[in-house]
């Protein structure tokens, strides 16, 4: 067990400019989730998916984030035209699934600061 | 609205004293509670959860965690605290239906350890 994994863990960019990060979950595990946390705040939910389905998509989400899971394995968030209040932690977690209940393994996060 | 409150945002004791974090929800029927821990550049880890049944459930590292449905309320103990559990704790609620794990987090307890 490798853990979850996100690359990169810290990234700089300038308002404007598109991000992508990246998150390897645990091999086995099927749920993938996505979750933003600012400073002094608990993780916020944003998105998930079963496999390489995306299940559901908070309104947090605006149109400027796309994620994606092709073949169910790594997942991608990108982040085009960035804006200052898009800095953050994103963190990746991912679950065998199975029930609502089962455990989130969470990757160490990417931090993103937008100047 | 459905959210989760931990009042205290610092909490800072001696190593050794015993620990309670608070922690209160509002949700539409009972949910399933937890909570993690985050240290400085880790992801954050499930320390307990409660579904059903007993309503004192235990934990890793010592730590346990009381429901009181009349109070709302889901709080986190332990009896002797070590300096490595200085870090930031953080209740969660998850729905009990939708089948997976869409939590919702409160805003986290930092918790200094005094040698």
């Amino acid at each position: 067990d490798t853990g979850v994994s996100q690359d990169p863990r810290h990234k700089i960019t300038k308002r404007g400019q598109n991000v992508t990060f990246r998150c390897d979950p645990i091999s086995e595990h099927n749920r993938l989730y996505w979750y933003r946390q600012t400073l002094g705040q608990g993780p916020e939910f944003l998105t998930y998916f079963q496999n390489e389905a995306q299940l559901e998509k908070s309104r947090l989400l605006s149109d400027r984030f796309s994620a994606e899971r092709p073949k169910g394995s790594f997942s991608t968030l990108e982040i085009q035209r960035t804006e200052q209040g898009d800095s953050a932690m994103y963190l990746c977690a991912s679950s065998s699934g199975g029930m609502a209940n089962e455990k989130l393994f969470f990757g160490s996060g990417t931090q993103l600061s937008v100047l | 609205a459905q959210s989760v409150t931990q009042p205290d945002i610092h909490i800072t004791v001696s190593e050794g004293a015993s620990l309670e974090l608070r922690c209160n929800y509002s949700y539409g029927a009972t949910p399933y509670l937890f909570w993690y821990v985050q240290s400085p550049g880790q992801g954050l880890q499930l320390l307990l959860k409660y579904f059903s049944g007993d309503t004192l459930v235990q934990g890793i590292k010592g730590f346990e965690a009381e429901f009181k449905r009349s109070q709302s309320s889901f709080n986190l103990r332990k009896p002797s605290v070590h300096w490595s559990d200085a870090a930031e704790y953080f209740c969660a609620v998850g729905p009990v239906s939708g089948g997976y794990n869409k939590l919702i987090f409160g805003a986290g307890t930092r918790l200094a350890v005094h040698p």
